[in-house]
């Protein structure tokens, strides 16, 4: 599986916009870009995905750089409930539903 | 809706018994659910995908015959720990592909279940 590198940490203010950032320089043409955040002890719960152009949900958007070798997940606005570890999965088409976690990025959203 | 519920969410057991957890999908059919263990301050680690009907597929390091699954319908797959150790103390996630959405491929995940072995 192509590999994704994330921030360790970051930190927001509550209602402010976070920019969370994904790097994946060996991303392959069939490799679709999955968020998933988990919350302190819970399950991971599907945030967006995308593959090429951008994307938005109610949660959040994703833009995709125009090579896709980076993409970055957007929260236009924080809240305290957004705390979370972000995971950026890297899900290739031929291996089906199955996903990769890696370390992910442990935001800190600050009252 | 997509929702997956996994039982018990805490267990204590004693060296060397064996412990079972569901997984369900309550208001979808799973064509695949797939098992998780995460340890404390590290990221889940994928155990096996089970499909229904069919055998479990485990991934390289996973005793088959230590962490049994089932995956007797759409909606139901079981994780039983045999004969458990304080090493197999973890966090187990269970998650699911909805088969009236299989293209989306998104996963929805159950609650946890965090396993105690004294």
């Amino acid at each position: 599986d192509a590999k994704t590198t994330q921030p360790n940490s970051m930190e927001s203010n509550e209602e402010e916009p976070v920019h969370l950032p994904c790097n994946h320089s060996t991303i392959s043409g069939t490799d679709y870009i999955h968020w998933y955040r988990q919350l302190p002890s819970q399950g991971p719960e599907y945030v967006i995905h995308g593959l090429t152009s951008n994307v938005n949900n109610r949660m959040a958007s994703l833009a995709i750089a125009e090579d896709r070798k980076s993409s970055t997940l957007i929260l236009h606005r924080a809240t305290l409930r957004d705390a979370a570890v972000y995971y950026c999965i890297l899900r290739r088409e031929t291996s089906g539903s199955r996903l990769t976690f890696g370390e992910g990025t442990q935001l800190t959203v600050n009252p | 809706g997509a929702v997956v519920s996994q039982h018990p969410s805490r267990v204590i057991c004693k060296s060397g018994t064996s412990v079972k957890i569901e997984c369900r999908s309550l208001d979808f059919q799973a064509t695949t659910m797939f098992w998780y263990r995460q340890f404390p301050k590290q990221s889940l680690m994928l155990m096996a995908t089970s499909n229904e009907g069919s055998k479990a597929t485990y991934e390289q390091g996973v005793e088959k015959d230590k962490f049994l699954i089932n995956h007797a319908s759409l909606t139901l797959s079981t994780l039983t720990v045999t004969s458990a150790h304080p090493e197999d103390s973890s966090f187990y996630i269970c998650s699911a592909i909805d088969r009236g959405r299989f293209a989306k491929n998104i996963q929805y995940f159950g609650a946890g279940t965090r396993l105690s072995v004294l």
